[in-house]
């Protein structure tokens, strides 16, 4: 089946550094990717959509100048978190939706666990 | 907007049990509904997915069910086992097909 991996799996860093998290379909091409942000014993919530070749579309609250999205090729999207604070630290689960198929074909990641010390 | 809501949020049972595990949306107007499973720190594992014009999907000893109308979706697994510990997440995705909500999820555990 088809295969999305995350890198790095965890982070640790110092506040007000900034971290790059990246998201990979391995065997498929994503036209499309998503970026969800889940708290301890919480639901996955979406943050942004990242379509290649254009602007990511964020989700209400979601403030994009902190959080960059960056869809370059059909198989790779980056998520920056810019000066990171203590109240970032989450874990971050990408998905990828196969470019050509129905819209439920959707692979996810296995998430980045973030600590901002 | 959307909400997901799963009962129990947490549930500990022996091995051997059948259970059930809800899901209720208060948007009936889905494209699908779909359950997950999420292991400690990890990702999703997709585990069945049912239309909206379905009534219900069975894979091995999981068999979800779907009443759009009522706005409701259980997961049934049988005969449990230890292995089947996780959280499990229902997801409704909007009639547009193109965003997925999550619930809160029901974190199973099955003990030996």
């Amino acid at each position: 089946g088809a295969v999305v991996s995350q890198h790095p799996s965890r982070v640790i860093c110092k506040s007000g550094t900034s971290v790059k998290i990246e998201c990979r379909s391995l065997d498929f091409q994503a036209t499309t990717m998503f970026w969800y942000r889940q708290f301890p014993k919480k639901s996955l919530m979406l943050m942004a959509t990242s379509n290649e070749g254009s602007k990511a579309t964020y989700e209400q609250g979601v403030e994009k100048d902190k959080f960059l999205i960056n869809h370059a090729s059909l198989t790779l999207s980056t998520l920056t978190v810019t000066s990171a604070h203590p109240e970032d630290s989450s874990f971050y689960i990408c998905s990828a939706r196969e470019s050509g198929t129905s819209v439920n074909t959707q692979y996810f990641g296995p998430g980045t666990r973030l600590t901002v010390l | 907007k959307q909400e997901v809501t799963q009962i129990p949020a947490a549930l500990s049972v022996p091995e051997g049990e059948n259970l059930v595990l809800n899901c209720s949306f208060t948007d009936s107007a889905i494209y699908n509904l779909q359950w997950f499973r999420q292991d400690p720190g990890k990702g999703l594992t997709s585990l069945l997915l049912i239309q909206s014009s379905q009534r219900e999907q069975t894979s091995g000893r999981l068999n979800a069910s779907l009443d759009k109308s009522s706005g409701r979706s259980t997961l049934y697994i049988a005969a449990s086992q230890p292995g089947d510990s996780a959280t499990y997440l229902c997801a409704v995705w909007n009639n547009a097909g193109n965003m997925l909500t999550f619930g809160g999820g029901t974190r199973l555990m099955v003990k030996p």
